[in-house]
């Protein structure tokens, strides 16, 4: 079992709907990180978060330590938020990034 | 602008030969990693610096070596040790030592390709 899970693995969703993708893990954590990879490979940062939640424009990103688990909400989708999300914790003995496989994420028009 | 560059985007390898990723930053960042990642898994370490001369072994470090001669740059060479090497490479900084929760930034990455 992968100390990072993420769930749904794909996900297709029409223009304007509102989406959640979900993150749990197994071990003890400092903070999560929320990252997006377009399909040219690059990773971007979203957000890091140790408690609570966070807000940039259209994502929100919530965190339940005492649930270990964490929710990335996007509201009013469109189709250029078409990527792969991935949910990574730091933890573990050496506090290093352990990453989820990521949640490919489709946006129709 | 700041940023990490990597380089080449793409690169081809045949068998048997040694080839080395570019990687360079220009954030001031003391921190920089190495991940390999492979369809249907997640980003692995394979190395990682908290400061020039000094580096440390990730989870898959076995047929890779690195080098850390100047903050701004960490080169990871692939050798003919590594199994099986096609995969995409990211190069990744934070601000602080690694171990320590930060932010981290990561470059646009390189996919080799062993023929």
């Amino acid at each position: 079992k992968n100390e990072v899970e993420q769930s749904p693995q794909n996900l297709t969703a029409q223009e304007g709907e509102f989406i959640t993708i979900n993150c749990s893990y197994s071990v003890g954590i400092s903070a999560l990180h929320w990252l997006q990879q377009h399909p040219g490979g690059g990773i971007v940062s979203l957000f890091m978060l140790s408690s609570g939640k966070k807000k940039h424009g259209r994502l929100i990103a919530t965190i339940n330590i005492q649930e270990k688990h964490s929710s990335l909400h996007i509201t009013a989708s469109h189709p250029r938020d078409s990527a792969v999300y991935i949910c990574a914790v730091y933890g573990g003995a050496t506090n290093k990034l352990i990453f989820g496989t990521g949640t490919l994420l489709a946006v129709q028009p | 602008d700041g940023g990490i560059t990597q380089s080449p985007k793409y690169l081809f390898r045949k068998e048997g030969q040694n080839v080395t990723l570019s990687c360079e930053q220009n954030l001031n960042h003391d921190a920089m990693y190495w991940y390999r990642q492979d369809p249907g898994q997640g980003l692995r370490l394979i190395y990682y610096s908290q400061i020039v001369n000094d580096f440390q072994k990730g989870d898959i470090a076995e047929g890779y070596s690195v080098s850390r001669e100047k903050k701004e740059s960490f080169p990871l060479t692939v050798t003919s040790a590594q199994k099986n090497p096609t995969a995409f490479y990211l190069c990744a900084s934070s601000i602080g030592a690694a171990g320590r929760a930060d932010t981290q930034y990561f470059g646009p990455g390189t996919r080799l390709t062993v023929l």
